[in-house]
């Protein structure tokens, strides 16, 4: 079966510094892979998608996730986090056959000055 | 953003009331879910409809039913609230089926005493 894994629940940034959120899924073939983020009280919000090809996917707010096959993973990525990054983030992945996605438990991020 | 309200945002119901709850989309996108979001449990899929009248399980669906009787309307009813009910409850639609990018509601908070 699908599965995602988040395996940090709560992580600290200060303002400024790079940002890495790991992801790992569990599928047989290709996966389909996203990353949400939700503000609080807000609904989610679409950062970037993988579905094939380069493996490096861009997306907004500054967001990048590298797709590794070897090691299952499809980690979030930011250069510099501001303050208003502050947020929960989703990994989720889906297939061909399936008909919704499949969410991790999401990662916290603080972002301290 | 996408155009998907939520109504109400906010519901405190006694146990053993009805509930409905109604997600509003003007996309005209076919595919429509109900999420509930729990602390520790991520969004877990409570059902879908693939078209009007077209509706499925998902994972959770014991307890809850569903209607679509227009495109733009998907209706989410707990028949008999109960206080594991208590939740937030998140609309999403798909332009297509499968893997495809969501796009998320505000969300529904639900609190059954």
């Amino acid at each position: 079966a699908q599965s995602v894994t988040q395996p940090d629940i709560h992580i600290t940034v200060s303002e400024g510094a790079s940002l890495e959120l790991r992801c790992n899924y569990s599928y047989g073939a290709t996966p389909y892979l996203f990353w949400y983020v939700q503000s609080p009280g807000q609904g989610l919000q679409l950062l970037l998608k993988y579905f094939s090809g380069d493996t490096l996917v861009q997306g907004i707010k500054g967001f990048e996730a590298e797709f590794k096959r070897s090691q299952s993973s499809f980690n979030l990525r930011k250069p510099s986090v501001h303050w208003s990054d502050a947020a929960e983030y989703f990994c989720a992945v889906g297939n061909q056959a399936g008909t919704a996605l499949i969410f991790g438990k999401g990662t916290t991020l603080s972002v301290s000055s | 953003d996408a155009g998907i309200t939520q109504s109400p945002r906010h519901k405190v119901t006694e146990t053993g009331t009805p509930v409905t709850l109604r997600c509003h989309q003007t996309e005209n996108h076919r595919y429509m879910y109900w999420y509930r979001q729990d602390p520790g449990h991520g969004l877990r899929l409570i059902h879908y409809s693939y078209g009007v009248k077209d509706t499925d399980k998902g994972e959770v669906s014991d307890g809850y039913s569903v209607s679509r009787s227009k495109t733009e309307d998907f209706l989410l009813t707990l028949e008999s609230a109960t206080s594991s009910q208590t939740s937030v409850y998140f609309c999403a639609i798909s332009e297509k089926s499968g893997p495809y990018e969501q796009y998320f509601g505000p969300g529904t908070r639900l609190t059954v005493t």
